[in-house]
């Protein structure tokens, strides 16, 4: 059974930049999976999907700001230069199955 | 644009239904499988059912199987959820997302804005 395991929060301060880890259980390690971000009291918006060999296809209007990478079963999303509205839940998928979700709170 | 709108949303009592609705437009509707998506008042997301384009193959999450019914009409470019048999625990924000199948894996792109379902007496 697909299971994407997620750190319930993390913080940084702005301006600088911040790495959120999705693991994916064993034998799943292979993978690829999405980021989405939902911002306080909206609806999830699609960042970006995350392959295996660390490669990344953003959605449409994704700023620069935003990457991703890969190491074994770990899949990483990478916000640079920190805003104020990057302030949100960010949530891993990979077909029907959701990680808990991360709170980011900018300091 | 590519735009989805959920509609249908409502409080009910437990044992009743609902149908929500998804009208998507911006996009070629009749060539994706289409998503539903779940969540609860402070918690995180839960897939809920996904039908495939020419509705021919359904799939359900354990929690809604049997009660919930997913399908589409793909003239009317719209995606439905028949839910019944509702409980308190089914009480959340419902998604619909458009599916990305390709390179052996599946994303939820876009998103529509969600409708509020409460099933309370």
């Amino acid at each position: 059974q697909l299971v994407l395991t997620q750190s319930p929060s993390a913080s940084a301060s702005l301006g600088v930049s911040v790495k959120l880890t999705c693991t994916l259980s064993s034998g799943h390690s292979s993978y690829a999976i999405a980021w989405h971000q939902q911002q306080p009291e909206k609806g999830p918006r699609y960042l970006m999907r995350v392959y295996s060999d660390g490669t990344f296809n953003k959605g449409d209007g994704i700023p620069d700001r935003f990457s991703g990478s890969s190491s074994g079963a770990e899949r990483y999303l990478i916000i640079s230069s920190l805003q104020s509205d990057d302030e949100a839940d960010y949530y891993c998928q990979s077909w029907g199955s959701f990680g808990g979700g991360t709170k980011l709170t900018v300091l | 644009e590519v735009q989805l709108v959920e509609s249908g949303g409502g409080w009910v009592q437990p044992g009743e239904s609902l149908r929500l609705s998804c009208a998507a437009s911006g996009f070629t509707f009749s060539s994706y499988w289409m998503t539903w998506v779940r969540q609860a008042p402070g918690k995180g997301l839960e897939w809920v059912a996904a039908i495939r384009q020419d509705g021919s193959e359904k799939n359900y999450a354990d929690s809604v199987k049997g009660r919930f019914t997913v399908s589409r009409d793909n003239a009317r470019n719209s995606l439905y959820l028949q839910m019944n048999s509702l409980r308190a625990e089914d009480t959340a924000v419902y998604y619909c997302a458009r599916e990305s199948r390709s390179g052996g894996t599946c994303d939820f792109d876009p998103w529509g804005q969600g409708t509020l379902v409460i099933v309370s007496s």
